[in-house]
């Protein structure tokens, strides 16, 4: 089944102790991002990757990091997490969009979601 | 810079009336535009997309959407609602860059909260 899978779907931790919410994605997709969500702020989108070792930042960077060692994983860390990143994470992966990479296309691709990592930091 | 918006936080429908949704679009180049849904304690599920061609676009759930250019417009609709409808909808550009610049951002909007009554 093509899924992309989040670990952990629930989270409480400290200020300030790293951490590291995984994403997988079977698909062979070439795009992952991430996504915050807020209410009344919708979703923002806080670092993509177009390829391996292709990131990229989103609207909303600060505090965070990725990696994209592997084609199918894209890593959230959090290095010194703080209160004000409690929120409720996804990712997403798509095919590549536009006239990048092999092929040239295809445009308009939709994303695939994970079902969420809801992170609180006290 | 790109942008969506979704002007209404909510919208409260009756059971078997049509619904609309609205968004509104901002983009430097060609948009690529999408709808999805989220259910409670669920990732955002895929409705249906714009890329070229018919104005009008069928998706799942019998939802569709309707581009318009000069209204850079881009709302949702359904001939008639189901309380099973009730749910959070996401309006999303894709924006692509010049090739120079390798970018390639999904912008989403804030979200509409839709309530089906009974």
């Amino acid at each position: 089944e093509a899924q992309v899978t989040q670990n952990p779907r629930y989270l409480i931790t400290v200020t300030g102790k790293k951490l590291t919410v995984t994403c997988s994605q079977n698909m062979n997709h070439e795009y992952m991002s991430w996504y915050r969500q807020d209410p009344g702020l919708g979703l923002r989108q806080i670092y993509y990757s177009m390829n391996v070792e292709v990131t990229d930042k989103g609207d909303v960077p600060e505090g965070y990091k990725v990696s994209r060692k592997e084609k199918r994983n894209f890593p959230l860390i959090l290095e010194s997490p703080s209160p004000n990143q409690t929120s409720l994470y996804f990712c997403a992966s798509s095919l590549l969009t536009g006239p990048f990479g092999p092929g040239q296309g295809p445009w308009g691709t939709e994303a695939f979601f994970g079902q969420g990592t809801r992170l609180t930091v006290v | 810079a790109q942008s969506v918006a979704q002007p209404e936080d909510q919208v409260n429908v009756a059971e078997g009336n049509p619904l609309t949704v609205k968004c509104t679009y901002s983009v430097s180049g060609n948009p690529y535009l999408f709808w999805y849904v989220q259910y409670p304690n669920r990732g955002l599920q895929f409705l249906l997309k714009y890329i070229t061609g018919d104005n009008l676009v069928k998706g799942s759930y019998g939802f569709e959407a309707e581009f318009n250019k000069s209204q850079t417009s881009f709302h949702l609709k359904k001939p008639s609602a189901l309380v099973s409808d009730s749910a959070l909808y996401f309006c999303a550009v894709r924006d692509i860059s010049p090739l120079v610049n390798r970018d390639d951002k999904i912008i989403f909007g804030k979200g509409t909260r839709l309530h089906i009554l009974p």
